[in-house]
């Protein structure tokens, strides 16, 4: 089983729609919780970032953890064409390197 | 502001040939990384660098080697190439200070072995 499971996508919508993207991870021991944007051809940058459980906002953007699931959340409100990304989530021990998701694509149409 | 610099951006090798991707950052990090990424297989760490002299192993170092003779370079060098090593390489830094885990990564190198 893979530490971090993100599904790969695509995912297509219309402009000005809220965006949900998941990723699940099977050890309880992490702590740290990241997305990470990338651009076609460009390297990865990061978004987003939380500790432990709860939400985070900014602006447009929510990361959510509920670590009774497993489960982390990134949600886009109000998304926008140059949202078309492809974000990945990460995530991290204490202490340990950060093991990233396959990423999800998204697409963005006007 | 360059933050982290990879070269080249594209390569085409044949099997066996030997390269070195170079990756140079001036942000006076002390944590250095280089990751492939692959369809599927997300980015996969190769080797990493805690600071001048210090190289440990990642999750797929076979096939390649890295040094680190100062803090703000990192090169990373494929010894016989093979076609399992197509993909796309990231260099990324940290500060290594803080929790939240930022990496900066560079633009990528694009490596094709025919």
């Amino acid at each position: 089983q893979k530490e971090v499971e993100q599904d790969p996508g695509p995912l297509s919508v219309p402009e000005g729609a809220i965006v949900s993207l998941n990723c699940t991870y099977s050890n309880s021991a992490f702590q740290y919780f990241m997305w990470y944007r990338q651009y076609s051809r460009k390297g990865p940058e990061l978004l987003m970032y939380t500790y432990s459980s709860g939400n985070k906002e900014d602006g447009r953007f929510t990361a959510q953890v509920d670590k009774s699931s497993k489960y982390i959340s990134l949600f886009i409100r109000d998304s926008q064409p140059s949202d078309s990304a492809t974000y990945l989530c990460a995530i991290r021990r204490p202490g340990d390197k950060l093991i990233f998701g396959t990423g999800t694509r998204l697409q963005v149409f006007p | 502001n360059a933050g982290v610099t990879q070269t080249p951006k594209f390569q085409v090798l044949k099997t066996g040939q030997s390269m070195t991707l170079q990756c140079a950052q001036d942000m006076n990090h002390e944590y250095m990384s280089w990751y492939r990424q692959d369809p599927g297989m997300g980015l996969r760490l190769i080797h990493y660098s805690v600071g001048a002299g210090i190289t440990d192993q990642g999750e797929v170092p076979n096939g390649y080697n890295v040094s680190r003779s100062t803090t703000e370079d990192f090169p990373l060098r494929l010894l016989s190439a093979a076609p399992s090593q197509t993909s796309v390489y990231f260099c990324a830094s940290s500060s290594g200070q803080t929790n939240t885990g930022e990496l900066f990564f560079g633009e990528g190198s694009r490596l094709t072995v025919l």
